[in-house]
Protein backbone atom coordinates (compact mmCIF):
# COMPACT_ATOMS: atom_id res chain seq x y z
CA UNK A 1 0.00 0.00 0.00
CA UNK A 2 1.55 3.18 -1.22
CA UNK A 3 1.74 5.94 1.11
CA UNK A 4 0.53 9.42 0.52
CA UNK A 5 1.97 11.10 -2.68
CA UNK A 6 2.69 14.57 -3.05
CA UNK A 7 3.57 15.91 -6.55
CA UNK A 8 5.78 17.48 -7.45
CA UNK A 9 8.51 17.68 -4.76
CA UNK A 10 9.95 20.83 -5.65
CA UNK A 11 8.40 23.84 -7.25
CA UNK A 12 9.47 27.16 -8.32
CA UNK A 13 7.64 30.06 -9.91
CA UNK A 14 8.09 33.38 -10.10
CA UNK A 15 5.48 36.23 -8.54
CA UNK A 16 2.44 36.21 -10.36
CA UNK A 17 2.42 33.02 -11.63
CA UNK A 18 0.33 30.25 -10.45
CA UNK A 19 1.01 26.92 -8.59
CA UNK A 20 -0.53 24.17 -8.36
CA UNK A 21 0.38 21.37 -6.00
CA UNK A 22 -1.56 17.24 -6.09
CA UNK A 23 -2.09 14.92 -3.51
CA UNK A 24 -2.63 11.47 -3.96
CA UNK A 25 -3.74 9.56 -0.49
CA UNK A 26 -3.53 6.20 0.59
CA UNK A 27 -5.61 3.69 -0.97
CA UNK A 28 -9.16 3.35 1.35
CA UNK A 29 -8.85 6.92 2.45
CA UNK A 30 -11.21 9.71 1.32
CA UNK A 31 -9.98 12.61 4.02
CA UNK A 32 -7.46 14.95 2.70
CA UNK A 33 -5.75 17.70 4.65
CA UNK A 34 -3.48 20.27 3.87
CA UNK A 35 -0.84 21.93 6.18
CA UNK A 36 1.66 24.86 5.08
CA UNK A 37 5.23 25.21 6.79
CA UNK A 38 6.95 28.08 6.79
CA UNK A 39 10.34 28.60 7.63
CA UNK A 40 11.32 28.35 11.15
CA UNK A 41 7.56 27.59 12.20
CA UNK A 42 5.55 24.81 12.80
CA UNK A 43 2.72 23.22 10.24
CA UNK A 44 -0.40 25.17 10.20
CA UNK A 45 -3.97 23.77 8.90
CA UNK A 46 -5.18 24.95 5.72
CA UNK A 47 -8.14 22.76 4.42
CA UNK A 48 -9.39 19.88 4.72
CA UNK A 49 -11.75 17.60 2.41
CA UNK A 50 -13.67 14.90 1.34
CA UNK A 51 -14.45 13.54 -1.63
CA UNK A 52 -16.34 16.73 -3.86
CA UNK A 53 -16.54 18.30 -0.52
CA UNK A 54 -14.64 21.09 1.79
CA UNK A 55 -15.30 20.41 5.40
CA UNK A 56 -13.62 23.15 6.69
CA UNK A 57 -10.98 25.99 5.05
CA UNK A 58 -10.58 27.97 8.12
CA UNK A 59 -6.96 27.78 7.65
CA UNK A 60 -6.60 29.04 3.86
CA UNK A 61 -5.57 32.43 3.07
CA UNK A 62 -9.25 34.14 1.67
CA UNK A 63 -7.53 35.01 -1.60
CA UNK A 64 -5.52 33.57 -4.05
CA UNK A 65 -6.11 29.85 -2.34
CA UNK A 66 -8.39 26.75 -3.36
CA UNK A 67 -8.65 23.21 -2.98
CA UNK A 68 -10.10 20.48 -4.53
CA UNK A 69 -11.03 16.69 -3.92
CA UNK A 70 -12.19 15.30 -7.06
CA UNK A 71 -14.32 12.06 -7.42
CA UNK A 72 -12.00 10.76 -9.32
CA UNK A 73 -8.34 11.99 -9.24
CA UNK A 74 -5.80 13.64 -6.35
CA UNK A 75 -6.37 16.83 -4.36
CA UNK A 76 -5.24 19.71 -5.64
CA UNK A 77 -3.96 22.88 -3.82
CA UNK A 78 -4.27 25.80 -6.13
CA UNK A 79 -2.04 29.03 -5.17
CA UNK A 80 -2.94 31.76 -7.86
CA UNK A 81 -0.53 35.40 -8.45
CA UNK A 82 1.94 33.46 -5.78
CA UNK A 83 3.90 35.71 -4.02
CA UNK A 84 7.43 35.55 -2.07
CA UNK A 85 5.23 34.83 1.24
CA UNK A 86 3.65 31.88 -0.24
CA UNK A 87 7.45 29.98 -0.24
CA UNK A 88 6.38 27.21 2.25
CA UNK A 89 6.51 23.70 2.52
CA UNK A 90 2.71 22.78 1.85
CA UNK A 91 2.17 18.83 3.19
CA UNK A 92 -0.81 17.21 2.61
CA UNK A 93 -2.13 14.24 5.29
CA UNK A 94 -4.98 11.76 4.79
CA UNK A 95 -6.88 9.49 6.58
CA UNK A 96 -9.56 6.70 6.22
CA UNK A 97 -13.20 7.19 6.85
CA UNK A 98 -14.05 5.72 10.83
CA UNK A 99 -14.97 7.34 14.18
CA UNK A 100 -14.36 10.70 14.07
CA UNK A 101 -11.08 11.81 15.42
CA UNK A 102 -10.18 8.61 16.28
CA UNK A 103 -7.94 7.66 13.21
CA UNK A 104 -4.68 9.05 12.36
CA UNK A 105 -3.55 11.16 9.73
CA UNK A 106 -0.49 9.98 7.35
CA UNK A 107 1.65 12.86 6.03
CA UNK A 108 3.21 12.95 2.36
CA UNK A 109 6.12 13.87 1.37
CA UNK A 110 5.56 17.73 0.80
CA UNK A 111 5.95 19.85 -2.07
CA UNK A 112 8.37 22.87 -1.33
CA UNK A 113 7.21 25.74 -2.92
CA UNK A 114 9.82 28.48 -3.86
CA UNK A 115 8.61 31.69 -5.16
CA UNK A 116 11.26 33.73 -7.23
CA UNK B 1 -7.71 28.73 20.82
CA UNK B 2 -5.35 25.70 21.36
CA UNK B 3 -1.80 26.73 21.50
CA UNK B 4 1.32 23.81 21.31
CA UNK B 5 4.49 24.49 22.63
CA UNK B 6 7.61 22.73 22.43
CA UNK B 7 10.39 23.53 24.83
CA UNK B 8 13.45 23.25 24.35
CA UNK B 9 13.17 24.61 20.50
CA UNK B 10 17.02 22.72 20.43
CA UNK B 11 19.34 20.45 22.01
CA UNK B 12 22.66 19.02 21.54
CA UNK B 13 23.27 15.58 23.45
CA UNK B 14 25.93 13.54 23.34
CA UNK B 15 25.41 9.87 21.93
CA UNK B 16 24.05 7.07 24.43
CA UNK B 17 22.29 9.90 26.93
CA UNK B 18 19.02 9.86 27.43
CA UNK B 19 17.50 12.57 26.62
CA UNK B 20 13.29 14.19 27.27
CA UNK B 21 11.64 16.75 25.00
CA UNK B 22 8.65 18.54 26.05
CA UNK B 23 5.10 19.50 24.63
CA UNK B 24 2.55 21.59 26.63
CA UNK B 25 -0.66 22.64 25.31
CA UNK B 26 -3.54 24.93 26.70
CA UNK B 27 -6.66 23.21 25.65
CA UNK B 28 -7.11 19.51 27.49
CA UNK B 29 -10.28 18.75 25.28
CA UNK B 30 -8.12 16.65 22.83
CA UNK B 31 -8.77 13.37 20.75
CA UNK B 32 -4.97 12.65 20.63
CA UNK B 33 -1.54 13.82 20.93
CA UNK B 34 1.16 12.65 18.58
CA UNK B 35 4.80 12.85 18.22
CA UNK B 36 6.32 13.03 14.61
CA UNK B 37 10.06 13.02 13.49
CA UNK B 38 10.79 15.48 10.55
CA UNK B 39 14.08 14.90 8.91
CA UNK B 40 15.93 18.16 6.99
CA UNK B 41 13.98 18.59 3.47
CA UNK B 42 11.78 15.29 4.03
CA UNK B 43 8.30 14.55 5.25
CA UNK B 44 6.56 13.37 8.59
CA UNK B 45 7.16 10.01 9.99
CA UNK B 46 4.92 9.36 12.93
CA UNK B 47 5.95 8.25 16.02
CA UNK B 48 3.85 7.52 18.73
CA UNK B 49 0.17 8.39 19.20
CA UNK B 50 -1.37 8.88 22.59
CA UNK B 51 -5.13 8.67 22.44
CA UNK B 52 -6.74 11.10 25.24
CA UNK B 53 -7.32 7.93 27.55
CA UNK B 54 -3.65 6.66 27.29
CA UNK B 55 -0.96 7.71 29.78
CA UNK B 56 1.83 6.59 27.58
CA UNK B 57 2.92 4.80 24.52
CA UNK B 58 6.12 2.99 24.31
CA UNK B 59 7.82 2.00 20.90
CA UNK B 60 11.72 0.99 20.92
CA UNK B 61 13.85 3.35 22.72
CA UNK B 62 11.20 6.20 22.59
CA UNK B 63 7.91 6.30 25.35
CA UNK B 64 5.71 9.05 24.78
CA UNK B 65 3.59 10.14 28.02
CA UNK B 66 0.38 11.84 28.36
CA UNK B 67 -1.02 14.07 30.89
CA UNK B 68 -4.31 15.66 29.89
CA UNK B 69 -5.06 17.37 32.97
CA UNK B 70 -1.90 19.56 33.08
CA UNK B 71 -1.52 19.97 29.27
CA UNK B 72 1.73 18.11 29.25
CA UNK B 73 3.52 15.62 27.12
CA UNK B 74 7.05 14.36 27.29
CA UNK B 75 8.78 12.31 24.65
CA UNK B 76 11.79 10.09 26.11
CA UNK B 77 14.36 8.84 24.25
CA UNK B 78 16.90 6.07 25.29
CA UNK B 79 20.40 5.35 25.17
CA UNK B 80 20.45 8.41 21.55
CA UNK B 81 22.26 7.28 18.53
CA UNK B 82 23.52 10.26 16.17
CA UNK B 83 20.54 8.97 13.88
CA UNK B 84 17.83 10.31 16.16
CA UNK B 85 19.18 14.20 14.99
CA UNK B 86 15.87 15.36 13.60
CA UNK B 87 13.12 17.77 14.10
CA UNK B 88 10.67 16.41 16.46
CA UNK B 89 7.24 17.71 16.38
CA UNK B 90 4.67 17.35 19.12
CA UNK B 91 0.76 17.83 17.59
CA UNK B 92 -2.44 17.58 19.22
CA UNK B 93 -5.98 16.77 17.79
CA UNK B 94 -8.63 18.57 18.45
CA UNK B 95 -12.15 17.90 19.22
CA UNK B 96 -13.11 19.54 15.80
CA UNK B 97 -10.59 17.10 14.02
CA UNK B 98 -8.11 20.07 13.31
CA UNK B 99 -4.60 19.05 14.42
CA UNK B 100 -2.59 21.65 16.07
CA UNK B 101 1.31 21.40 15.58
CA UNK B 102 4.09 22.85 18.17
CA UNK B 103 7.34 24.33 16.25
CA UNK B 104 9.54 21.46 16.94
CA UNK B 105 12.64 20.75 19.28
CA UNK B 106 15.69 20.26 17.15
CA UNK B 107 17.97 17.48 18.53
CA UNK B 108 21.11 17.18 17.54
CA UNK B 109 23.24 13.79 18.89
CA UNK B 110 26.71 14.36 18.93
CA UNK B 111 28.83 10.95 18.12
Amino acid sequence: NAGVMQNPRHLVRRRGQEARLRCSPMKGHSHVYWYRQLPEEGLKFMVYLQKENIIDESGMPKERFSAEFPKEGPSILRIQQVVRGDSAAYFCASSPPGNRGRETQYFGPGTRLLVL
Amino acid sequence: KQEVTQIPAALSVPEGENLVLNCSFTDSAIYNLQWFRQDPGKGLTSLLLIQSSQREQTSGRLNASLDKSSGRSTLYIAASQPGDSATYLCAVKNRDDKIIFGKGTRLHILP
